[in-house]
This record gives structure tokens, C-alpha cells and sequence, in this order.
């Protein structure tokens, strides 16, 4: 069955701290894999995509994801947190003209 | 460029009210289309998906339902409101031959 795993429902860190949120996916084959981001009472903004190639890619917002096969993992990461980088992060796989699978979500909270 | 909108941001009805909400794009044809709805604190769960004009297609059995009149226009909706409907609802498309998903703004519903 295909599933998104986000184990972390909730992580603080401090402004200007590097931030990691880890995502775990389980998928019949090489999958699409996306970030999004939610702010409080939004839509959601796609971060960042990877369909192929290198496997490190970039994103908006200095947003950056390594796509691990071995782990099957796609995790965010940003070297330097702001405190407008508060949200929720959502993790989602899928393939082409398929409804994407959504993780949980991990809430993020930046304190100074 | 694409755009999607929803509508309305916000909506207060009563118990065993009706319910339409409406969503629309621009900038791309044939899109496939989806409704979601966000519980608080909770991700995203995917209710209705349809990949053209009159094609709905149902991942949850509930006491909602969707129609797209129009190829750009995708609406839900509810003969009579239940407490367990309020939620947020997130409509969100694929554009042809695009793998990444776009959300709209979203429509905030209390049922009281």
C-alpha cells in the first residue's frame, strides 16, 4: 500500500538553527516525491519537487531535499531557520495524473 | 499562468443546512481536479478526484458530493450539514501533463 510517514508531528528549533523534518514513504515504484508548506489558514505551497535525476533538489525559501532510494526518504532541510518558516510541512508522494498521498504533516515552531 | 480559486474563504451554517462550495482554474484545459478536507490539527484527506466534465470519482463514503459542471469548475456540496462536516476544504488541481499538485486557497466551514 502506498503511505507518507512523517515521524515528527511537532518540532521547535531556533532562529538561525538548521532544520531537518524526515519523511518516509512507501510506494510500488520510483515515485514523484513533493514538499509543501501550510501557513495558518492558507493553502498549501508546493516547497519543492523531485521527479528524477540528481537527487539532491532545490526548492523555494531555501529549501533543499535529498532523495534517499535505499531509504526510501525524502528529507527537507534548510541550513538556517527564519522565524517566517513556521508552518506545517507536508511530505506527499505520487505519480503522473494519480491523487498524491499526503503524510500527516510535522508542525513547525521557531523560537528567537 | 494557472490559477485557482475557491470560494467563500469563510462560511458559518447551521446543522441540516446546504452546502456549496465552489472552485475554479485558470490558465490550463482538462485539469484534474480534487476536493480535500483538513480537520484540525489533522492532514489532508482526499474526497472526491475527477479527471474530466461529469467524471466524479468517490474516495470516502459521506454525506457530501461533488459535480463539475464545467471543465474548470469543480464544486462540493451537501444536501444537509452534519457537525462532523466543519472542517478546512482545500480544492487543488494537476495541469495536463504536470505530476505536481496546486492547491487553492481553501474555505473555512463551521457547521454550529
Amino acid at each position: 500500500a502506498q503511505s507518507v510517514t512523517q515521524p515528527d508531528i511537532h518540532i521547535t528549533v531556533s532562529e538561525g538553527a538548521s532544520l531537518e523534518l524526515r519523511c518516509n514513504y512507501s510506494y510500488g515504484a520510483t515515485p514523484y516525491l513533493f514538499w509543501y508548506v501550510q501557513s495558518p489558514g492558507q493553502g498549501l505551497q508546493l516547497l519543492l519537487k523531485y521527479f528524477s535525476g540528481d537527487t539532491l533538489v532545490q526548492g523555494i525559501k531555501g529549501f533543499e531535499a535529498e532523495f534517499k532510494r535505499s531509504q526510501s526518504s525524502f528529507n527537507l532541510r534548510k541550513p538556517s531557520v527564519h522565524w517566517s518558516d513556521a508552518a506545517e510541512y507536508f511530505c506527499a508522494v505520487g505519480a503522473r495524473n494519480t491523487p498524491l498521498v499526503f503524510g500527516k504533516g510535522t508542525r513547525l515552531s521557531v523560537i528567537a | 499562468s494557472q490559477t485557482i480559486h475557491q470560494w467563500p474563504a469563510t462560511l458559518v451554517q447551521p446543522v441540516g443546512s446546504p452546502l456549496s462550495l465552489e472552485c475554479t482554474v485558470e490558465g490550463t484545459s482538462n485539469p484534474n481536479l480534487y476536493w480535500y478536507r483538513q480537520a484540525a490539527g489533522r492532514g489532508l484527506q482526499l474526497l472526491f478526484y475527477s479527471v474530466g466534465i461529469g467524471q466524479i470519482s468517490s474516495e470516502v463514503p459521506q454525506n457530501l458530493s461533488a459535480s463539475r459542471p464545467q471543465d474548470r469548475q469543480f464544486i462540493l456540496s451537501s444536501k444537509k450539514l452534519l457537525l462532523s462536516d466543519s472542517g478546512f476544504y482545500l480544492c487543488a488541481f494537476f495541469a495536463q501533463g504536470r505530476p505536481e499538485q496546486y492547491f487553492g486557497p481553501g474555505t473555512r466551514l463551521t457547521v454550529t
